[in-house]
């Protein structure tokens, strides 16, 4: 694919329950980032990953989000227990390298999470 | 450490009229700036960005931005406002861990 794909586009769950987020990043791409977007905000760091390892995981709220990038490439976002205040939309962001210089970052479409 | 302030959540112009959305920064180091759009229920998409090289940057969709120092600004600017150009436009800068630090957004409304 041509672009970073996030899937699902849309996931409702229930308050206490787990949900799983999936990034698709651009082929080729070492750097992933996932951010947050609540509504009528832009979007916030959560973590970024250079090839496998979480290089900064300071941007997650607290010990019920993790996230994985076993291979290098797909990743995961984890949240256990959802709340309500979890209901945003997800988004994931994928670039070439991950240095400050000429750090352009490609982003997905989001998942949009809902908890009821 | 780094952000951005983007002045006004929602500008509101004619068609045709001259477009101006503000962002100011903070940097403790030379900043690496962007400007985002996103389009109803759709990804962010980049409109242009600062490195460091010519102050004003040329971006997609006839957009440009300036970069000043003294200012600390990096302001974007369209002579001519098409009904397409409504959208969420977002600021963002580069922060010391390579995440990318967003404004809150500002609303563009173009009126026919």
């Amino acid at each position: 694919g041509a672009g970073v794909s996030q899937t699902p586009s849309n996931k409702v769950t229930e308050k206490g329950k787990y949900v799983e987020l999936r990034c698709d990043p651009i082929s080729g791409h070492t750097a992933l980032y996932w951010y947050r977007q609540s509504l009528g905000q832009g979007p916030e760091f959560l973590i970024y990953f250079q090839g496998t390892g979480a290089a900064d995981d300071s941007g997650l709220p607290n010990d019920r989000f993790f996230a994985v990038r076993p291979e290098g490439s797909v990743s995961t976002l984890k949240i256990q227990r959802t709340e309500r205040g979890d209901s945003a939309v997800y988004l994931c962001a994928s670039s070439l390298v991950g240095s400050r210089v000429n750090n352009e970052q490609f982003f997905g479409p989001g998942t949009r999470l809902t908890v009821l | 450490a780094q952000s951005v302030t983007q002045l006004g959540s929602h500008v509101s112009v004619s068609e045709g009229a001259l477009v101006l959305l503000r962002c100011n920064y903070s940097s403790s180091v030379p900043p690496y700036l962007f400007w985002y759009v996103q389009y109803p229920n759709q990804g962010l998409q980049l409109l242009l960005k600062y490195t460091s090289a010519a102050t004003l940057v040329k971006g997609i969709n006839g957009f440009e931005a300036e970069f000043k120092k003294s200012e600390t600004s990096f302001h974007l600017t369209k002579p001519s406002a098409h009904m397409s150009d409504a959208a969420e436009y977002f600021c963002a800068v580069i922060g010391n861990n390579n995440d990318m630090r967003f404004g809150a957004g500002t609303r563009l409304t173009v009126k026919p």
